[in-house]
């Protein structure tokens, strides 16, 4: 059955090493998101992807990098220059642009020891 | 500057009764309306949507309600179910923008209790 998964659910990393984490999509969707949540703060933009082998920041895409090799996977990693980087991180797609329904993946939650 | 406002941060009520979430956006441009429910350690789901040429969308016990010219929405469950707990994010989008920039509330916690 289609949809959105995000592995692992926890990942613990030292400080210091950069992680990267897993978003795939079988719904072919076109558009693929990247989002952060912290307590009190909402869902907070990091990368966005509109098509395959393009991507732009959000609203906070510093000490974050993603790919968009294929349609169906976006990793994100958070490297060491993330200053903040335990959070719960949630990815998300939309059939395209314009759609603005997303469809979000169960997320995975870092931990920076 | 906070665009989509959910100005309280829970909610409890009794089984059985409405429950009345609220959300103020700031951005006239938004013409695009979603809430989405969200567990604990799971990514959010779609709840229903409302677009700025209607005041009103319901869909079964859900019922959203735009008030364009006071850019407030509110989000009505009737009857709230204990299954309704959760977190319920309001979130706006600006279609002429494209949908990359879906603009999310802080959430409301509603807990409903038996």
């Amino acid at each position: 059955d289609g949809g959105i998964t995000q592995s692992p659910k926890y990942l613990f990393r030292k400080e210091g090493q950069n992680v990267t984490l897993s978003c795939e999509q079988n719904l072919n969707h076109d558009a693929m998101y990247w989002y952060r949540q912290d307590p009190g703060q909402g869902l907070r933009l990091i990368y966005y992807s509109q098509i395959v082998n393009d991507f732009q920041k959000g609203d906070i895409a510093e000490g974050y990098s993603v790919s968009r090799e294929k349609k169906e996977s976006f990793p994100l990693t958070v490297t060491s220059a993330q200053k903040n980087p335990t959070a719960f991180y949630l990815c998300a797609s939309s059939p395209d642009a314009a759609h603005n329904e997303q469809f979000f993946g169960p997320g995975t939650r870092l931990t920076v020891l | 500057d906070q665009q989509v406002k959910q100005n309280s941060p829970s909610l409890s009520v009794q089984e059985g009764r409405i429950s009345i979430l609220n959300c103020d956006y700031t951005n006239s441009m938004f013409d695009y309306f979603l809430w989405y429910k969200k567990y604990p350690a799971e990514g959010p789901t779609f709840l229903i949507s409302i677009s700025s040429i209607k005041d009103k969308n319901e869909d079964g016990r859900f019922t959203v309600f735009l008030n364009k010219s006071a850019k407030h929405l509110s989000l009505h469950i009737v009857p709230s179910q204990p299954g309704d707990s959760a977190v319920y994010f309001c979130a706006a989008s600006a279609r002429g923008g494209g949908s990359e920039k879906l603009v999310f509330g802080k959430g409301m916690k509603l807990t409903v209790n038996p």
